[in-house]
């Protein structure tokens, strides 16, 4: 049981650079999220998906984009990196429709723009 | 504007200390309060809390919570090197599917 499968896991980029970020669940969870880990900033969050074909922005959305392909995949997609955005991603996925669940984190992206 | 904060920061104890994170937070329509910790890579789940002054406990771990006062601890007795890690809190809420994370506190466990 894979859980959450992010890939890459490591990427440099040149500024301007575009590149998509994927990532995958087994668990059949409704909700995907994406999150940004900087140092002293916690997670925050990016954009998240509540259910297949909806997506929401989070509390940093500026310079991404994403797409719910179907319920197992949610991918960020970067059009033109920027050295801000250097950073650790992880993306994340529950069941929301349950009573109590916790988020599922994959093994993160660790991102580069130079 | 909805916030979590823990504090200390980071921490540095020795082995077999006791420590005591905290977890404060403001959030509408709480759902639930969530422990992690995360060493090199992702977060890893410890507690969910839902009600107050219910004690959660795992081995040397436990957690309560407080939603009068709105805040969480999280116990670590007996401390080992293998604590060493960020502990993250996080609250969910029961609309829009987010949770909120604080910035974590980084524990340190010296031999």
């Amino acid at each position: 049981n894979a859980g959450v499968t992010q890939t890459p896991k490591f990427q440099v980029l040149k500024t301007g650079q575009s590149m998509t970020l994927q990532c995958a669940q087994d668990m059949n969870h409704n909700s995907m999220y994406w999150y940004r880990q900087d140092p002293g900033m916690g997670l925050r969050l990016i954009y998240y998906s509540a259910s297949e074909g909806t997506t929401d922005k989070g509390e940093v959305p500026n310079g991404y984009n994403v797409s719910r392909l179907n319920k197992r995949e949610f991918s960020l997609r970067l059009e033109s990196a920027a050295p801000s955005q250097t950073s650790v991603y992880f993306c994340a996925a529950e069941d929301a429709g349950a009573r109590n669940t916790e988020a599922f984190f994959g093994q993160g992206t660790r991102l580069t723009v130079v | 504007e909805d916030k979590v904060v823990q504090s200390p920061l980071s921490l540095v104890v020795h082995e077999g200390d006791t420590v005591t994170l905290n977890c404060s937070y403001e959030v509408t329509n709480f759902r639930s309060l969530l422990w992690y910790k995360q060493e090199k890579k992702a977060p890893t789940f410890l507690f969910m809390l839902t009600s107050s002054g219910i004690e959660k406990k795992s081995g040397r771990l436990s957690s309560i919570l407080d939603k009068k006062e709105l805040f969480s601890i999280l116990n670590i007795t007996a401390t080992q090197t293998g604590d060493s890690a960020v502990y993250l809190c996080a609250v969910e809420r029961n609309t829009g599917n987010q949770f909120y994370f604080g910035t974590g506190t980084s524990l340190t466990v010296i031999p």
